[in-house]
């Protein structure tokens, strides 16, 4: 199984903060990587699919990048309603795995 | 409009088998391109993909729990179904339906989720 690992566990910042979040995979996923945002008793939904490509109606303070097998999820200036869990998803090989999940905290 | 529910029990005794319903909308099973998945979370943790079924019936499974999953379709009733047997209490979790936005053409992504449901394994 492909491994996601995310770093870091919590990260605390402030309103109109530049927040970066990495996933890191045990092995290549191509470019088939997702990211989802998730609030406390709610579904997940995703913000960004194929590293970069921007869900329908996410807004563009989001996005992805990738570097070999190591993707981030940059959030240009932290609203507050981004104060949420984030998780990436590799569906380049199964089983699809999803990273242990960031926890972006009010500072 | 897209949409997913989850039904089922709420809890479950150990070693019993779970059966889960997604009842959808806005969208058929019947359609090529068409898959639904289901996903668990377990209080506190993080997300696990567990089963997925398509539009021509092929199906695909968590490779831990491939031996106690089935998963499958009433296109009649716009629904998916999944069972899970032998339940433990490590298996309490919220347990999602979704969508897959594109199968078959690279989009194995989840864009839409129902609302979870919360199955408790407990004696």
């Amino acid at each position: 199984d492909i491994q996601m690992t995310q770093s870091p566990s919590t990260l605390s910042a402030s309103v109109g903060d530049r927040v970066t979040i990495t996933c890191r995979a045990s092995q290549s996923v191509s470019s088939w990587l997702a990211w989802y945002q998730q609030k406390p008793g709610k579904a997940p939904k995703v913000l960004i699919y194929k590293v970069s490509s921007l869900e329908s109606g996410v807004p563009s303070r989001f996005s992805g990048s990738e570097s070999g097998t190591e993707f981030t999820l940059t959030i240009s200036s932290l609203q507050p309603d981004d104060f949420a869990t984030y998780y990436c998803q590799q569906y380049n090989s199964f089983p699809w795995t999803f990273g242990q999940g960031t926890k972006v905290e009010i500072k | 409009q897209v949409t997913l529910r989850e039904s089922g029990p709420a809890l479950v005794k150990p070693t019993q088998t779970l059966t889960l319903t997604c009842t959808f909308s806005g969208f058929s099973l019947n359609t090529s391109g068409m898959c639904v998945s289901w996903i668990r979370q377990p209080p506190g943790k993080a997300l696990e993909w567990l089963a997925r079924i398509d539009w021509d019936d092929d199906k695909y499974y968590s490779t831990s729990l491939k031996t106690r999953l089935t998963i499958s379709k009433d296109t009649s009733k716009n629904q998916v179904v999944l069972t899970m047997t032998n339940m433990d209490p490590v298996d309490t979790a919220t347990y999602y339906c979704a969508r897959i936005a594109g199968c078959g053409r690279g989009g194995y992504y989840f864009n839409y989720w129902g609302q979870g449901t919360l199955v408790t394994v407990s004696s």
